[in-house]
């Protein structure tokens, strides 16, 4: 069964402090692993697709890696700004819908 | 540009009215999606337009109807709702329906009395 499991579901940290939040997943085979970030009462943003292993982007502050069984969204030196739930979709070769994470709740305090 | 725009931003409506939930997008996308979206769960697929037919119904109630009136507007139409309908209702498109990157709109409150 397709399967997508993010840790921690809640994380706190310092204004400057870096970290990392994990997607991991269990699919027949992997079209695709996306990043959302989504602020309460608001529809998610779109932040970065990911094809294969070893693929990496990076956006502002924060920068998506992928391998053949999970991904990491790193966060250098976040920001207040940066708190928000972050979600991870997958696209498998077995579905046609997206397979959500239940997300990780990232607090930035100042 | 990658908006989608949704409006109302916020709807209350009794168990007897109908509404509409509107969403448009101008980015030429050839898919548009309508989720719903329960507090501190993800986004729960409801429908799929591809090229402006219906190709996805995730055996959603009929008191939920969707509209494709051409290939940037998407309406869902609600009738007889239940409270626990109320949620919020997110509209996303993305270049075609085997294309996942998914563009969301900010979203409707749906509240039912």
């Amino acid at each position: 069964e397709d399967q997508v499991t993010q840790s921690p579901e809640a994380l706190r940290l310092q204004e400057g402090e870096s970290s990392s939040l994990n997607c991991s997943y269990t699919v027949s085979g992997l079209r695709g692993l996306f990043w959302y970030r989504q602020d309460p009462g608001k529809g998610p943003e779109f932040l970065f697709t990911l094809y294969s292993a070893g693929e990496e982007k990076e956006k502002e502050r924060l920068k998506a890696t992928l391998t053949k069984k999970e991904s990491f969204l790193h966060i250098t030196a976040p920001k207040p700004e940066d708190s928000a739930t972050y979600l991870c979709a997958v696209h498998p070769d077995s579905n046609y819908q997206l397979i959500w994470g239940a997300g990780t709740k990232l607090i930035i305090k100042p | 540009d990658t908006e989608v725009t949704q409006t109302p931003k916020h709807l209350v409506m009794g168990m007897t009215n109908k509404k509409s939930l509107k969403c448009e997008q101008h980015m030429g996308h050839r898919a548009m999606y309508w989720y719903k979206q329960k507090a501190k769960k993800p986004p729960e697929l409801m429908f799929v337009y591809s090229y402006e037919k219906l190709s996805i119904n995730e055996s959603v109630p009929s008191r939920f109807s969707p509209e494709c009136p051409n290939s940037s507007l998407l309406n869902l139409h609600l009738h007889a709702l239940q409270p626990e309908d109320s949620a919020l209702y997110l509209c996303a498109s993305s270049w075609t329906s085997s294309s996942y990157e998914q563009y969301f709109g900010p979203g409707t409150r749906l509240t039912v009395t």
